[in-house]
């Protein structure tokens, strides 16, 4: 299983765009990146996932290196309310048929200030 | 559409009693995923089904049982809870198996040990 490093905290200005970089450099070719967030209280929301190609939907841009070792998640106008932990994880298959498991790591502790 | 919907959202039990934690979606989904999460610790997979009638163990499973009798509804037993299961548990549900199928989190359900 491929594993994903991350700062474990970093600081935006609201309004601003926020760019949380994760490596993954033992990411294998059928793996996908998967960025969830967790909300103070609440349960993981989803954001985005992509395979090889950069992927954009109404959450955020997700910026994939050609070599797929590494790759950036953008909020392009950071507010006070995308404070949150973000994950990135690498989705995996297991061999037990789970296609789905996630491993979530520590992940990024994003503030966003006024 | 509620999503993924977590009950009871908190509870105290004391060690040696029995509970059930009940998940409910409503997006026909498949798969369906037992975490918990305890500080500093991520998100570990206790349990999970991919279809109605199917369980498998997660990455730690001991002293907890699950059920799946209706493809909407995945249930979390604890038969005599143990200050060690004192945790945020989170539900999860994913149309399939399949590498781009997200997942779907409900907002978690708080359980103290005493």
């Amino acid at each position: 299983d491929a594993k994903t490093t991350q700062p474990p905290s970093m600081d935006c200005a609201e309004g601003r765009a926020a760019n949380l970089p994760c490596n993954h450099s033992t990411i294998s070719g059928n793996e996908y990146v998967y960025w969830y967030r967790q909300i103070h209280s609440q349960g993981p929301q989803y954001i985005i996932h992509g395979l090889k190609n950069n992927e954009t939907n109404e959450m955020a841009s997700l910026i994939i290196t050609e070599d797929r070792k590494s790759s950036t998640l953008i909020l392009p106008h950071a507010t006070l309310r995308d404070t949150a932990v973000y994950y990135c994880i690498v989705r995996v298959t297991s061999h037990n048929n789970a296609g789905n498991m996630l491993t979530f790591g520590g992940g990024t502790r994003l503030m966003v200030k006024p | 559409n509620a999503g993924v919907t977590q009950t009871p959202k908190f509870r105290v039990l004391k060690t040696g009693q029995s509970m059930t934690l009940l998940c409910a979606q409503d997006m026909n989904h498949e798969y369906m995923y037992w975490y918990r999460q305890d500080p500093g610790m991520g998100l570990r997979l206790i349990h999970y089904s991919v279809g109605e009638g199917t369980t498998a163990k997660g990455e730690v499973p001991d002293g907890y049982n699950v059920s799946r009798l209706k493809k909407q509804n995945f249930l979390l037993g604890l038969e005599s809870a143990a200050p060690s299961q004192t945790s945020v548990y989170f539900c999860a549900s994913s149309y399939s198996k399949l590498l781009n199928s997200p997942l779907h989190f409900g907002n978690g359900t708080r359980l103290t040990v005493t």
